[in-house]
């Protein structure tokens, strides 16, 4: 099966601690996304990756750190320094052929 | 920053009618896209309509695409309850140089229910 894979589903977490949100895509996609989604709202990109080795800041990247070391992989963390850490993330990505966005089906991140 | 704006926030409507939503955007694209999310899952990839392209149509689904007035449509036609999901318009933004940066802007969805 070819897809995006996000894991977990649901993560919770304590105020204070750092926590990775796991994204893994066997599409042979070059670029990968993570955005954040809250209630009834659109999505926000926080970071994005064109190629391995290489990622840009989107536009809510304070508070967060990625890395792509793997075609395969963009793992997200969600630092402490992140105000407001409560969302939904989704992971995508895409080929340079086509900028369509294959999603993820997304991890639920509640922080108490 | 938001570039698409869905019209209108919700939409109701009974089974076998059909369905408009409306997007309009701010700045030059090279393509707008439609996606549909059903409730806490990810977004899947409905169709996509190119800036020299003014309507394309996949299955029951027809979007228009009006650069000069920088807006979109998508049209469902004859209604199923499955269709009730949350409908994003993304637009991939031209540079300065013409291109890509391959960056994505999503607006806030339009929600349809579809009612048996």
């Amino acid at each position: 099966d070819g897809g995006i894979t996000q894991s977990p589903k649901y993560l919770f977490r304590k105020e204070g601690q750092n926590v990775t949100l796991s994204c893994e895509q066997n599409l042979n996609h070059d670029a990968m996304y993570w955005y954040r989604q809250d209630p009834g709202q659109g999505l926000r990109l926080i970071y994005y990756s064109q190629i391995v080795n290489d990622f840009q800041k989107g536009d809510i990247a304070e508070g967060y750190s990625v890395s792509r070391e793997k075609k395969e992989s963009f793992p997200l963390t969600v630092t402490s320094a992140q105000k407001n850490p409560t969302a939904f993330y989704l992971c995508a990505s895409s080929s340079w052929q086509s900028n369509e966005q294959y999603f993820g089906p997304g991890t639920r991140l509640t922080v108490t | 920053s938001q570039q698409g704006e869905e019209d209108p926030q919700a939409l109701s409507i009974q089974e076998g009618e059909n369905a408009t939503m409306n997007c309009s955007y701010k700045t030059s694209i090279n393509n707008l896209q439609w996606y549909r999310q059903n409730s806490g899952r990810g977004l899947v990839h409905l169709i996509l309509i190119r800036s020299n392209e003014r309507e394309k149509h996949s299955g029951r689904l027809r979007v228009t695409l009006d650069t000069s007035k920088k807006s979109s449509s998508l049209l469902i036609t004859a209604s199923r309850a499955a269709d009730t999901a949350s409908y994003f318009c993304a637009t991939d933004p031209r540079t300065n140089s013409g291109g890509s940066n391959y960056k994505l802007t999503f607006g806030k969805g339009t929600l349809l229910t579809v009612n048996p």
